[in-house]
């Protein structure tokens, strides 16, 4: 248990579909933050959460769509999305965005 | 821009040797942070180390340490008598500055470490 617990671990899905990815920290942080992890590239920020409010949105198309309820509680709506969008996708938080992440496990999501 | 390179897309590790990740990185800032990630087939990131740019004293954590050179803006991670466990991907990762006490991580490719019996 790392502390950061992202649901589901593993997710197929059809380009019509529309699916939510989930992650909840239990470490009292106030910053989290979404990454996209493609093969044979570098970890992509996608969203950051600061305080529950958006700051960073690092030209992600609209089919990802975050949502932040509380400090707690991180989603990612996914909707028509494209077989290139397959990949990992981790969640992180962290007491503030200046410091050290701790990372969830990752949901691996297939676009068929 | 800021920007983290790692050479080596892999490397293999005798059993109880010690082994070094390269890492260089790019930055005008004179106020960062440096961190190092292991993430194994399961694919959770775990922390491993931490240097900060003022810290005049390379990082260690048990068998982990950070050789940094500031200079040529290096920060390479050292694992001393690697372990089978030791297997799995290695990133390196900066903490940049974005706007008034806002940061990320902008983290590199990765390093996949194989450690032989």
């Amino acid at each position: 248990e790392t502390g950061v617990t992202q649901t589901p671990r593993h997710l197929v899905m059809g380009m019509t579909n529309k699916k939510s990815l989930k992650c909840e920290q239990h470490l009292g942080h106030n910053a989290m933050y979404w990454y996209k992890q493609s093969a044979k590239k570098p970890l992509e920020l996608m969203f950051v959460y600061n305080f529950k409010e958006q700051t960073e949105n690092n030209s992600v198309p609209s089919r990802f769509s975050p949502e932040c309820p509380n400090s707690s509680h991180l989603f990612l709506h996914l909707h028509t999305l494209q077989p290139e969008d397959s990949a990992l996708y981790l969640c992180a938080s962290s007491q503030g965005t200046g410091d050290g992440y701790t990372f969830g496990s990752g949901t691996r999501l297939t676009v068929v | 821009a800021q920007k983290i390179t790692q050479t080596q897309p892999g490397m293999f590790v005798q059993e109880k040797e010690a082994v070094t990740l390269d890492c260089t990185y790019d930055t005008s800032d004179q106020s960062y942070g440096l961190f190092w990630y292991k993430q194994p087939s399961s694919g959770e990131m775990i922390f491993l180390i931490y240097q900060g740019s003022y810290d005049e004293q390379n990082a260690t954590e048990g068998r982990y340490s950070l050789n940094f050179q500031k200079a040529r803006k290096s920060a390479n991670l050292v694992i001393s008598a690697s372990q089978l466990g030791d297997s799995a991907m290695y990133f390196c990762a900066m903490r940049v500055e974005t706007g008034a006490g806002s940061y990320q991580l902008t983290f590199g490719k990765g390093t996949k470490l194989s450690v032989i019996p």
